[in-house]
């Protein structure tokens, strides 16, 4: 059975900093890898996308990266902002079409 | 393009009464999901449907919980009745059929009291 593991769990940064956030999964039979952001009472926006041929995608300062192999991700955040702060949940998903997703970190970025 | 639609944004019942959520997914989103996400979680999926048939809904609760998508296009989710333990924000997303990306909508965040 696929788990999902993210850590840090929450995370308090002072605006300006590099951040990195990390998933890890159980189970490297994936389609592709999802990262998510939630904002407090709202639903997700994806992100990046990473197939499973794929090492890393880019999005402005976002940027993750993946390891099929040893089951891990990481999603980069440049020069964090107060807008960043958000819940960041990473996903894969198997051949089923069906996410499991991590249980998220929770991100404060302060001015 | 419109994104995933989902209504009410927020519902609070008193437990074993009825509820229902409505979703209208994006317009030639052949799949539509419904995922749970209890508070501190990640979501998880409660049913997949293809077009109009469920192809996956070995997680959802059938003793109490149903759902349809008439017409291969919008789709509601039943509660009846609900549980103190049903208290949790209900998702809907969609994608191409094939496709790789999903897209969310706002979610339902039901409260039973």
């Amino acid at each position: 059975k696929q788990e999902v593991t993210q850590i840090p769990a929450a995370l308090s940064v002072p605006e300006g900093e590099n951040l990195v956030l990390n998933c890890s999964f159980t189970d490297s039979a994936i389609y592709n890898l999802q990262w998510f952001r939630q904002d407090p009472g709202k639903g997700l926006t994806s992100l990046l996308l990473i197939q499973s041929s794929q090492r890393e995608q880019t999005s402005g300062r976002l940027n993750a990266s993946l390891d099929k192999s040893s089951g891990r991700s990481t999603l980069y955040i440049a020069a964090s902002q107060p807008g960043d702060s958000a819940t960041y949940l990473c996903a894969v998903r198997h051949n089923t079409d069906k996410l499991i997703f991590g249980t998220g970190t929770r991100l404060q970025v302060f001015p | 393009e419109a994104g995933v639609v989902q209504s009410p944004r927020y519902k609070i019942i008193e437990k074993k009464q009825p509820v229902a959520f409505w979703c209208n997914p994006i317009s030639g989103h052949n799949t539509l999901y419904w995922y749970l996400q209890n508070l501190g979680q990640g979501p998880e999926l409660l049913i997949r449907y293809e077009n109009e048939e469920a192809v996956d809904d070995s997680q959802l609760p059938k003793d109490r919980f149903s759902a349809e998508r008439l017409k291969g296009v919008d789709s509601t989710l039943k509660i009846q009745p609900a549980e103190l333990g049903d208290s949790a924000v209900y998702l809907c997303a969609s994608s191409r059929e094939g496709g790789n990306g999903y897209t969310f909508g706002s979610g339902t965040r039901l409260t039973v009291v």
